[in-house]
């Protein structure tokens, strides 16, 4: 079955301290895999994506993933966390085909302390 | 536009009254999707059009739920006779070009949160 697992539900990281949010994800076909933010009351945006090429890519907001393709994993890191970078946090796995639905986990809510 | 544009933004509805629910894509969009996300629960497939094609409905949950994209720009999300069940925030994502190559990338509106008394 085709699925996204985000381990954990809720983090709570200090502000300037490191991030990884884990994923992992199951799907029969080349993975096309993703990270989106909501904030409350907003919709998705696009953090990061993966395609090809090479595994750790980088996105907006200082965030980066990594893809282990052995591991079926696809974490999301920041190196120095602020206080706006909280909010829920969905990993979101899909494929090349156009019109393919993302499968979304089921998301980890990120609360920043000072 | 510029985004993806949905509303009502809110819409609190009594069980068993009809409720209608419009997402207009980003201009050129070819694909649209809906999806449901119910509280502290991820997005869940719902239904997708190409152009004005519907052509995966395999998430709708029961045949309340109705969708329709006539002249493949708008579309409409319709659900009949609601139940508190269906309380949830729909969202309506777009993407492709026409002509251009498929990135996978959804382009998502901010929600209509639907609340069933």
């Amino acid at each position: 079955a085709q699925s996204v697992t985000q381990p954990d539900i809720h983090i709570t990281v200090s502000e300037g301290a490191s991030l990884e949010l884990r994923c992992n994800y199951s799907y029969g076909a080349t993975p096309y895999l993703f990270w989106y933010v909501q904030s409350p009351g907003q919709g998705l945006q696009l953090l990061l994506k993966y395609f090809s090429g090479d595994t750790l890519v980088q996105g907006i907001k200082g965030f980066e993933a990594e893809f282990k393709r052995s591991q079926s994993s696809f974490n999301l890191r920041k190196p120095s966390v602020h206080w706006s970078d909280a909010a829920e946090y969905f990993c979101a796995v899909g494929a090349e085909q156009a019109g393919t639905a993302l499968i979304f986990g089921k998301g980890t809510t990120l609360s920043v302390s000072s | 536009g510029a985004g993806v544009s949905q509303s009502p933004r809110y819409k609190v509805a009594k069980r068993g009254q009809d409720v209608a629910l419009r997402c207009d894509p980003i201009s050129g969009h070819v694909s649209l999707f809906w999806y449901q996300q119910a509280l502290g629960q991820g997005p869940e497939f719902l239904t997708y059009f190409q152009n004005e094609a519907q052509l995966d409905k395999s998430g709708l949950p029961s045949d309340r739920f109705f969708a329709e994209r006539p002249e493949g720009s708008v579309s409409t999300l319709k659900i009949q006779r609601t139940q508190q069940e269906d309380s949830a925030v729909y969202l309506c994502a777009s993407s492709s070009r026409r002509g251009e190559g498929n990135t996978g990338e959804l382009f998502f509106g901010e929600g209509s949160r639907l609340t069933v008394l």
